[in-house]
């Protein structure tokens, strides 16, 4: 299996302040025949389902606000969140989709400093 | 607008049965893969199972196989996992989530918890 491995566990961020996060996998999710990166990012609210952010590791979900982006490729990838809102304080992970199964990081906890 | 609404969890002992639901409403279910995916308390987000559009390929994590059972009514757009042998470490909240064309989920219905306890 392919392990996800996100870092930091946690972070304090100041409103208005950038948020990065970051991800490693334990083998490659980029796919040579069509250069894609199988690896996606969720945001997960207390009580609440996962919500998609970000695909094909840099692919903004529809209704997703701009301040969210991806980055990276193959084994190590990026969420960054620009300017941070006070909505986005969540449980972050990340997913890759290369394989079965499909693995999630462990979570990054994005909070308010 | 997609919704994904899970039904049936509940508190079983340890070696019981138990079939979650979930009824898709908003998009073409019958086009779409579907999965099942699971969150013990506290802990990371785990893939269960998947079915094809049509029903006819099946795939499940290891920890599953054998005792879970994944079907679908796509005349009902609806998607059902049965749960054999349940153990303490089949507790969390099951979510049903659709697959968009590579992998990923897109939407997720707001899950059902199972617990497994004596």
């Amino acid at each position: 299996d392919i392990v996800m491995t996100q870092s930091p566990d946690s972070l304090a961020v100041s409103l208005g302040e950038r948020a990065t996060i970051n991800c490693k996998s334990s083998q490659t999710v980029l796919y040579s025949s069509n250069n894609k990166n199988y690896l996606a990012w969720y945001q997960q609210k207390p009580g609440q389902p996962p919500k998609l952010l970000i695909y094909w590791a840099s692919t903004r979900e529809s209704g997703v606000p701009d301040r969210f982006s991806g980055s990276g490729s193959e084994t190590d990838f990026t969420l960054t969140i620009s300017s941070l809102q006070a909505e986005d304080v969540a449980v972050y992970y990340c997913l890759q989709y290369y394989v079965t199964p499909r693995t999630f990081g462990q979570g990054t906890k994005v909070e308010l400093k | 607008e997609v919704q994904l609404v899970e039904s049936g969890g509940g508190l079983v002992q340890p070696g019981g049965s138990l079939r979650v639901s979930c009824a898709a409403s908003g998009f073409t279910f019958s086009s779409h893969w579907m999965s099942w995916v699971r969150q013990a308390p506290g802990r990371v987000l785990e893939w269960v199972a998947d079915i094809k559009p049509d029903g006819s390929e099946k795939t499940y994590v290891d920890s599953v196989k054998g005792r879970f059972t994944i079907s679908r009514d796509n005349a009902k757009n609806s998607m059902s996992l049965q749960m054999n042998s349940l153990r303490a470490e089949d507790t969390a909240v099951y979510y049903c989530a659709r697959v968009m064309s590579g992998g990923f989920w897109d939407a997720w219905g707001l899950g059902t918890l199972v617990t497994v306890s004596s």
